[in-house]
């Protein structure tokens, strides 16, 4: 079946520090989507790329689609603690009505 | 607009003991999603409704959990009888429509369910 994974598990970074987590499927998705899970809290959607390459910035937070459409990256430009929480991406294989397959997702830590 | 409802928020119960869980999707939207998400994992899709239809239940372990969407609104998921590995949050979602290329999904606050 699909497989989504993410790197790394989890980043500890400084207040101020640049973060970015990698996204890899194992087939190729027709989209990507991005969400953020606080501690305790459920996923909340962020973005999604549709198109080979795209690239979409949300303030200090930019998100990359793969030119084979099997890669995703989000990096976070100087976190801050707001940003605590694990990012998941969720990808959509082509020819499948909608289903999500979520990635493993990754942890940040943000200390001041 | 008012959210993705679910109840209840927690629930504990013994293994061999049976459990259900409601969940009333955002006014309006077609499909409707239940996860299972284990402590330190990502969601993992159990089935998925569009209006009262099943569109997709592949993952669903039909021997135990059941599902239904009688009226294309409101949904139940169940567990009987419950295992220890049951213990996860169970995520309900929904989106406006389902198309070839994905909807965003609004996810509910999750019911967290411990089996002792």
């Amino acid at each position: 079946g699909q497989q989504v994974m993410q790197i790394p598990q989890y980043q500890h970074v400084q207040e101020g520090e640049d973060f970015t987590t990698y996204c890899n499927s194992s087939t190729t998705l027709s989209n990507i989507q991005w969400y953020k899970q606080r501690p305790g809290g459920h996923p909340v959607f962020l973005i999604q790329l549709v198109k080979s390459g795209e690239v979409k910035k949300q303030k200090r937070l930019t998100f990359q689609f793969g030119e084979a459409k099997k890669n995703s990256s989000l990096h976070i430009t100087a976190t801050q603690t707001t940003d605590v929480g694990t990012y998941f991406c969720a990808g959509v294989r082509t020819g499948t009505a909608s289903k999500l397959t979520f990635g493993t997702g990754t942890r940040l830590q943000v200390t001041l | 607009e008012a959210g993705v409802a679910q109840s209840p928020r927690y629930k504990i119960i013994e293994k061999r003991q049976s459990v259900a869980f409601w969940c009333n999707p955002i006014s309006g939207h077609a499909t409707l999603y239940w996860y299972q998400q284990i402590l330190g994992q990502g969601p993992k899709l159990l089935i998925q409704f569009q209006n009262n239809g099943v569109v997709d239940d592949s993952q669903l372990p039909k021997d135990r959990f059941s599902a239904e969407r009688l009226k294309g609104v409101d949904s139940t998921l169940k567990i009987q009888p419950a295992k220890l590995e049951d213990s996860a949050v169970y995520l309900c979602a929904s989106s406006p429509i389902a198309g070839t290329r994905g909807e965003t999904q609004y996810f509910g606050p999750g019911t967290r369910l411990l089996v002792l």
